[in-house]
């Protein structure tokens, strides 16, 4: 059973500064992983997506690196702002024939001004 | 832009009453899923959709059932509300992976609707 975890829990940083949010899940046999942000009370919005075919994929500030191998994702944010706040999820899909998502529970990100 | 709307933001209803969540996606997609998500506990799936009429429980379908009579509509029954429903219910959809040409399967969500059961 594919488990997903997410380091750190929470992540309070300066403004301008550069960040990487880890994830990391147990079975590397999946066919892409998707990276969403999650603003208090409200719905999922999907970031980037990777292939498992992929390393890497980015959008504007953001990079997504894939090790399937390893069983570890990554985002990356470049020059965070205060507006970057929200949680970050992570969510492999694994092979199988199943088209469910697992979810890690997330890291918090507070940016400060 | 891919669009799925959920009836309503915030409900309070009381133990005991049936509770019908409402969720419709504009993009003609195959899949349709509801969560739930709790401080601590993630989001967790409650049931899946693949096809109009057709349905897979989830990690933690008891206590609700689920019914999607069209393919834009999927909704989510609390037959008999307890108060241990009281939670987030976030709905997704995404298209099928086996009928996609390019299966970019990305799952994208509805706003949420925040369920208190008093």
């Amino acid at each position: 059973k594919q488990e997903v975890t997410q380091i750190p829990a929470a992540l309070s940083v300066p403004e301008g500064e550069n960040l990487v949010l880890n994830c990391s899940f147990t079975d590397s046999a999946i066919y892409n992983l998707q990276w969403f942000r999650q603003d208090p009370g409200k719905g999922l919005t999907s970031l980037l997506l990777i292939q498992s075919s992929q390393r890497e994929q980015t959008s504007g500030r953001l990079n997504a690196s894939l090790d399937k191998s390893s069983g570890r994702s990554t985002l990356y944010i470049a020059a965070s702002q205060p507006g970057d706040s929200a949680t970050y999820l992570c969510a492999p899909r694994t092979q199988g024939g199943s088209e469910k998502l697992v979810f890690g529970k997330g890291t918090k990100l507070t940016v400060n001004p | 832009d891919v669009k799925v709307t959920q009836s309503s933001r915030y409900l309070v209803k009381r133990t005991g009453e049936k509770v019908f969540l409402e969720c419709v996606q504009d993009m003609d997609h195959e899949n349709m899923f509801w969560y739930r998500q709790d401080p601590g506990l993630g989001l967790r799936l409650i049931y899946f959709s693949y096809d109009v009429k057709m349905k897979e429980k989830g990690d933690i379908p008891e206590g609700y059932s689920v019914s999607r009579e069209k393919k834009e509509r999927f909704s989510l029954i609390l037959e008999s509300a307890s108060t241990n429903q009281t939670s987030m219910y976030l709905c997704a959809s995404s298209l099928s992976a086996y009928l996609a040409i390019h299966p970019t399967y990305e799952q994208y969500f509805g706003p949420g609707t925040r369920l208190t059961v008093t």
